[in-house]
């Protein structure tokens, strides 16, 4: 079981659809994360929660919505969104968002592609 | 604004070539510095990381980097590329302060490591 999971690896949505990203992480962390990258650009953290507090949002449009039920797993959902939205969506996990050695790792990604 | 910079967008190197890929931040105070690699259809994952001690941190796969606090620099080095060494590389700095101690990532830069 590898350490973060995304599920879908790929997703086609229309500007008017509903959807949601998942993502599990099996290594016992306290803090999860939701990053966008698109070409060209740095990756973007959007989302921050610890022991399942979202202690971050970096100004995200409220057409992302995260949900995080429980310290293992972490939603975004996703609607109305636009072309422009069109990215690689990373989930990351940590131990703890303060911890002097804290070091993020990374799910594969979810490639989305707003219509 | 906390910042990080990579100068080399895209690196083309032949085989056996050496490698050093710059990586500069803004910030003057506590920083944990992380370099992650991206190989083709794979996820982040990370190389290396620097909290403290020796600034010459050894990683996975005979990558090295230098911390050099004065020039606010931690340039990725390996001696010898292989072709399975082509990949995008990120680096990333943890600057403390702040709620969270926002993990900032450079654009990346790709690195194409020919036969």
């Amino acid at each position: 079981e590898t350490g973060v999971t995304q599920t879908p690896r790929h997703l086609v949505m229309g500007m008017t659809n509903k959807k949601s990203l998942k993502c599990e992480q099996h290594l016992g962390h306290n803090a999860m994360y939701w990053y966008k990258q698109s070409a060209k650009k740095p990756l973007e953290l959007m989302f921050v929660y610890s022991l399942e507090e979202r202690v971050e949002n970096n100004s995200v449009p409220s057409r992302f919505s995260p949900e995080c039920p429980n310290s293992s797993h972490l939603f975004l959902h996703l609607h109305t969104l636009q072309p422009e939205d069109s990215a690689l969506y990373l989930c990351a996990s940590s131990q703890d968002v303060l911890g002097g050695t804290d070091t993020q790792y990374f799910g594969p990604g979810t490639r989305l592609t707003v219509l | 604004a906390q910042s990080v910079s990579q100068h080399n967008h895209h690196v083309i190197l032949s085989e056996a070539a050496s490698l050093e890929l710059g990586c500069n931040y803004s910030y003057g105070g506590t920083v944990n510095l992380f370099w992650y690699v991206q190989y083709p259809g794979q996820h982040l994952q990370l190389l290396l990381k620097y909290f403290s001690g020796d600034p010459l941190v050894k990683g996975i796969k005979g990558f090295e980097a230098e911390f050099i606090k004065s020039k606010f620099s931690f340039n990725l080095r390996k001696p010898s590329v292989q072709w399975s060494d082509t990949a995008e590389y990120f680096c990333a700095v943890r600057f403390y302060g702040g709620a969270t101690n926002k993990l900032i990532f450079g654009t990346g830069t790709l690195l194409a490591v020919q036969p």
